[in-house]
């Protein structure tokens, strides 16, 4: 069983467009995360959420827009696409907030995508 | 801010070798783990191994090892026995608490490692 998933795996879109990438964890976790990884590799967090509510909110354009209808979900919605939003999105969960070891994150399979 | 380096940006190994990958961090927290992470060109991230500050044991897993020195803020990644599935670029991770009390990792720059045959 896939701990946490991802969809799409790949997505090309034009610029301007809207496009969401949904994500859930069959972990029980209470926490959840979007990191995006740019072509040099970095890994920054963008957003975390703790059972729905948003706890993260790193410097990010107002264009990226997380949702959490429950603690198992996490999708990323991103308005008017631009050429620098191309990068990989992961998604990723942890125990939460006060539990042991709840930095341990565990990711999704990631999500390429493409602006052109 | 929280800054987690990792000084060699690419190593290199033989098959069946050892080597070494280094990390400093900069935690501020008193009680913590420390990970490292594997991303393979299926660009997965794979949870290589974790080391809890407070134990005085180096964390062992399989082949992989680490070498903790809480003083100095180092934690090391030591492959033994190297194969060609351990190419990947690994990431070294320590906790950082926001302004706002939320637990959240970071990440370093990452280090390519290659295996040749």
């Amino acid at each position: 069983d896939t701990a946490v998933s991802q969809t799409p795996k790949y997505l090309v879109t034009q610029m301007g467009n809207d496009k969401s990438i949904k994500c859930e964890q069959n972990l029980g976790h209470d926490t959840m995360y979007w990191y995006k990884q740019d072509s040099k590799k970095f890994l920054k967090i963008m957003f975390s959420y703790n059972n729905k509510e948003l706890i993260i909110n790193e410097t990010v354009p107002n264009r990226f827009s997380p949702k959490s209808p429950d603690k198992a979900h996490l999708n990323l919605h991103i308005n008017s696409l631009e050429l620098g939003d191309s990068a990989v999105y992961f998604c990723a969960s942890s125990q939460g907030l006060g539990r042991p070891n709840s930095y341990e994150q565990y990711f999704g399979p990631g999500t390429r995508l493409t602006v052109t | 801010a929280q800054t987690v380096t990792q000084s060699q940006p690419e190593m290199s190994v033989q098959e069946a070798e050892t080597v070494t990958l280094s990390c400093t961090y900069d935690t501020s927290e008193s009680d913590y783990y420390l990970f490292w992470y594997k991303q393979p060109p299926s660009r997965q991230m794979i949870l290589v191994i974790r080391q809890e500050a407070y134990k005085q044991q180096n964390a062992t897993e399989n082949r992989f090892s680490v070498n903790f020195q809480k003083a100095a803020k180092s934690f090391s990644l030591k492959i033994s026995d190297s194969q060609l599935g351990d190419a990947a670029m690994y990431f070294c991770a320590s906790p950082d608490l926001t302004q706002g009390g939320s637990e959240k990792l970071v990440f370093g720059k990452g280090t390519k490692l290659t295996v040749n045959p």
